[in-house]
């Protein structure tokens, strides 16, 4: 099992171009999350699917990001346009369960610059 | 709505010496309960879990942590402390039941510092 899969790793970019972070969940698991982590405020849930419907996406900070599941294999977080307070890092998780009991398994994360 | 305190956001010990981490948590219906540990740049990794079942769970790289109802608290011990040790852990809570939405909710975290 490769776990999930995340890419870029790294992204660095200007001030109002578009962003868009990949996630490849574990093959099987039916919920997905997106986190972002700052120093500032911690891991916060963006939005997170189950079935690749989106189920709660109260943590996405504005309309200027948007995520889609189009299968239950691959899963887009797009920021359009980005700015500097954009900067963090974006993990992925995923989990077999809908109800949280196994709790998740998370990428390695994208590291987002916006300069 | 769940919630979880870590008390403490850095503790520092000494290699060979009990580690205790912290974490109180607030919910209206009963918990599933996660430790996660985070080495730098790197993802999150489940450390252990309580899902109602013994209340001392044990978990990877020699961790544990007991589910205590009456203090609402999940504290996370080691007996002796090894340098790999050195992270960031995190607590999170999430409900069972039909308050479940399958949302965690994590703590601030807290980072240990293991000293030679």
């Amino acid at each position: 099992d490769a776990g999930v899969i995340q890419s870029p790793r790294h992204e660095v970019t200007e001030m109002g171009q578009e962003v868009t972070l990949r996630c490849k969940p574990i093959s099987g698991h039916n919920s997905l999350f997106w986190y972002r982590q700052t120093m500032m405020r911690g891991l916060e849930l963006l939005i997170y699917f189950n079935n690749n419907v989106p189920i709660d996406d109260s943590g996405m900070p504005e309309d200027r990001f948007s995520a889609k599941m189009p299968n239950a294999s691959f899963s887009t977080l797009k920021i359009q346009p980005s700015e500097p307070r954009d900067s963090a890092v974006y993990f992925c998780a995923s989990s077999p369960s809908k109800n949280g009991d196994y709790g998740y398994t998370f990428g390695s994360g994208t590291r987002l610059t916006v300069v | 709505a769940q919630s979880v305190t870590q008390l403490g956001s850095h503790v520092s010990v000494s290699e060979g010496a009990l580690v205790l981490l912290r974490c109180n948590y607030s919910s209206s219906v009963p918990p599933y309960l996660f430790w996660y540990v985070q080495y730098p740049n790197q993802g999150l990794q489940l450390l252990l879990k309580y899902t109602s079942a013994a209340t001392l769970v044990k978990g990877i790289n020699g961790f544990e942590a007991e589910f205590k109802k009456s203090e609402t608290s999940f504290h996370l011990t080691k007996p002796s402390a090894h340098m790999s040790d050195a992270a960031e852990y995190f607590c999170a809570v999430t409900a069972h039941g039909s308050g479940n939405t399958g949302k965690l909710i994590f703590g601030q975290g807290t980072t240990l510092q293991v000293k030679p």
